[in-house]
């Protein structure tokens, strides 16, 4: 069983509908949960940031973080055109010497059509 | 622009070539990851430095790979004896000392080994 699952999708949604993107993990000791956007053949864009459970809102897009089920969400309102992309989502430990080094899903790819 | 960095942005070699990439974080980053990510797949840690040291180095990582930071600023990520099976895409990211979690990527060194 991988560390973080993420359904790849495709997901093709209307523009303008609520897009719902989720992460399922395993591993307890994660605390930091990001979801990052990327382009075709670009790095990724981290998009938000929670630490331990939670909601947290930027603009269009909401965060949230259930640690009793192990569980991280990612909503768009409002989906643009301009939000087709892959969105995966990662998360961390504390780890020696500070590492944070990031466990990945496998990303989810987006089209919202005009 | 203040964001990270890298050169090449492409790089096509022969198998058994050696391949050198450069990276420059944000200024002000004192950790500084490198990630390997292929098609369809979340970005695979490779290595980790707080300013000049490099504090862990991934089990998956052949001893052909090594990185440097030298000064605590830029790194460089070299694979000596190129294998078709190190064609990927090679992304390094920086963090700053708070929140240390948040990693900013760069736009990636694309390998294609011939």
């Amino acid at each position: 069983q991988k560390e973080v699952e993420q359904d790849p999708g495709p997901l093709s949604v209307p523009e303008g509908a609520i897009v719902s993107l989720n992460c399922t993990y395993s591993n307890s000791a994660f605390q930091y949960f990001m979801w990052y956007r990327q382009y075709s053949r670009k790095g990724p864009e981290l998009l938000m940031y929670t630490y331990s459970s939670g909601n947290k809102e930027d603009g269009r897009f909401t965060a949230q973080v259930d640690k009793s089920s192990k569980y991280i969400s990612l909503f768009i309102r409002d989906s643009q055109p301009s939000d087709s992309a892959t969105y995966l989502c990662a998360m961390s430990a504390e780890n020696a010497g500070n590492n944070r080094k990031l466990i990945w899903g496998l990303g989810t790819s987006l089209a919202v059509n005009p | 622009d203040t964001g990270v960095s890298q050169n090449p942005r492409h790089k096509i070699t022969k198998r058994g070539q050696n391949v050198t990439f450069r990276c420059d974080p944000i200024s002000e980053h004192n950790r500084l990851y490198w990630y390997r990510q292929t098609l369809g797949q979340g970005p695979e840690f490779l290595t980790y430095f707080q300013n000049e040291a490099q504090l862990e180095k991934s089990r998956l990582l052949s001893d052909r790979f090594s990185a440097e930071r030298p000064k605590g600023s830029f790194s460089t990520l070299e694979i000596q004896r190129t294998e078709q099976g190190d064609s990927a895409m090679y992304l390094c990211a920086s963090s700053p000392r708070t929140p240390q979690e948040t990693q900013y990527f760069g736009p990636g060194t694309r390998l294609l080994v011939l």
